[in-house]
């Protein structure tokens, strides 16, 4: 039980450049999200999938797109790069109990730290 | 809408005694809350959550939580620090029927020998 898988850990981009930041779960759990940290600012949430087959837009998504392709795996692209998106990027998933998500902690993803110049 | 406030960015304490990390949160419904902690160049993991059971929340590794209601407030405590103890923890809200967790911006323990 690997819980939350994230790939790669570490990247470097030049401006313009585009990659894909994969996100793996074997929890079964409904919903992934995807959040940066930066200094100071605790986590900002990009997008989240509540569950399969549905995304939406979180507090940062300008410049990024996700994709929930099955229900483990939930991918965050960057089609442009820019010098502002220079973070840490951390997958989450959580499961459900009841008719509520909000009562299940998530389960966070060891991060992809990525540098654009 | 939700929020979240840690009140101190940076605490540091000496081993062995106690620690008290502070959180003040703005919800419209009945919140879920939560501390994460986050080692360096780690990912973050659960302390400890609040789902509306007991108000006295007892989480791993010794830290406990108390959610006052009249307060808005949840915060973390420990009665002795450890050295392992050094890293940042984060408050989280979260709303029933919602799917949004709101983080605070975080506070750094440092803990000193």
């Amino acid at each position: 039980n690997a819980g939350v898988t994230q790939t790669p850990k570490f990247q470097v981009l030049k401006t313009g450049q585009s990659m894909t930041l994969q996100c793996a779960q074997d929890m079964n759990h409904n919903s992934m999200y995807w959040y940066r940290q930066d200094p100071g600012m605790g986590l900002r949430l990009i997008y989240y999938s509540a569950s399969e087959g549905t995304t939406d837009k979180g507090e940062v998504p300008n410049g990024y797109n996700v994709s929930r392709l099955n229900k483990r795996e939930f991918s965050l692209r960057l089609e442009s790069a820019a010098p502002s998106q220079t973070s840490v990027y951390f997958c989450a998933s959580s499961g459900q109990t009841g008719k509520s998500f909000s009562y299940n902690e998530q389960f966070f993803g060891p991060g992809t730290r990525l540098t654009v110049l | 809408a939700q929020s979240v406030t840690q009140l101190d960015s940076h605490v540091s304490v000496s081993e062995g005694t106690p620690v008290l990390l502070r959180c003040n949160y703005s919800s419209s419904y009945s919140p879920s809350l939560f501390w994460y902690v986050q080692h360096p160049n780690k990912g973050l993991q659960l302390l400890l959550k609040y789902t509306s059971a007991a108000t006295l929340v007892k989480g791993i590794n010794g830290f406990e939580a108390e959610f006052k209601k009249s307060e808005t407030s949840f915060h973390l405590t420990k009665p002795s620090a450890h050295m392992s103890d050094a890293a940042e923890y984060f408050c989280v809200v979260s709303n029933s029927g919602t799917y949004k967790y709101i983080f605070g911006t975080g506070t750094r323990l440092k803990v000193l020998a």
